[in-house]
């Protein structure tokens, strides 16, 4: 156990429906980042946060997704109108905020899209 | 782009022998360089961080190498068990953000 929580573990929802994801960072850690994992391939950044500050999105982003951190705490990532090419691993790592900073990853949500 | 590569992307090894996993990047403008492992279906657990001003980090059974000018990594683990099979990732941080290899898929065959 990281110290990094992520709520649901795993979601199924139809094609079409809106779905959102929890994360919970360590709680002294400024940065929370999300990732996505397909089958077979290493995680690729979506976006990351400074305290309550979306800092950099990923072009892999699209406009169907919305991530927040409200006071910088939790982090929540929307999906919205999910596509099956959505169905994925999505994780959720925390650092101290400095550069050159160990990341810790939470356990991740499976996503699946029918 | 930050591309990073890990070859092989499988193996197998009878228990016992010296795992040598191997990890290259395109852009050594890096601030460190992360080993994780991963079991199926699961997250990340972070085995060893080197600091693009170190060469090796150390942590038990496992050892790390970081030549940053050649963009290259190696992840040696000793005496390897099958609790050892899993697939081991290679991240290094350059710009704000990981940018991962495929993995090495492993088995340690007991």
């Amino acid at each position: 156990d990281t110290g990094v929580s992520q709520d649901p573990r795993h979601k199924i929802t139809k094609r079409g429906q809106n779905v959102t994801f929890r994360c919970d960072p360590i709680s002294e850690h400024n940065r929370l980042y999300w990732y996505r994992q397909t089958l077979g391939q290493g995680p690729e950044f979506l976006t990351y946060f400074q305290n309550e500050a979306q800092l950099e999105k990923s072009r892999l982003l699209s406009d169907r997704f919305s991530a927040e951190r409200p006071k910088g705490s939790f982090s929540t990532l929307e999906i919205q109108r999910t596509e099956q090419g959505d169905s994925a691993m999505y994780l959720c790592a925390s650092s101290l905020g400095r550069e050159s900073q160990e990341e810790f990853f939470g356990p991740g949500t499976r996503l699946t899209v029918l | 782009k930050q591309e990073v590569t890990q070859i092989p992307a499988a193996l197998s090894v009878p228990e016992g022998e010296n795992l040598v996993l191997n990890c290259s990047f395109t852009d050594s403008a890096i601030y460190n360089l992360q080993w994780f492992r991963q079991d199926p279906g699961k997250g990340l657990t972070s085995l060893l961080l080197i600091q693009s001003s170190q060469r090796e980090q150390t942590s038990g059974r496992l050892n790390a190498s970081l030549d940053k000018s050649s963009g290259r990594s190696t992840l040696y683990i000793a005496a390897s068990q099958p609790g050892d099979s899993a697939t081991y990732l290679c991240a290094v941080d350059g710009n704000n953000r990981l940018a991962f290899g495929k993995g090495n898929q492993v088995v340690v065959i007991p």
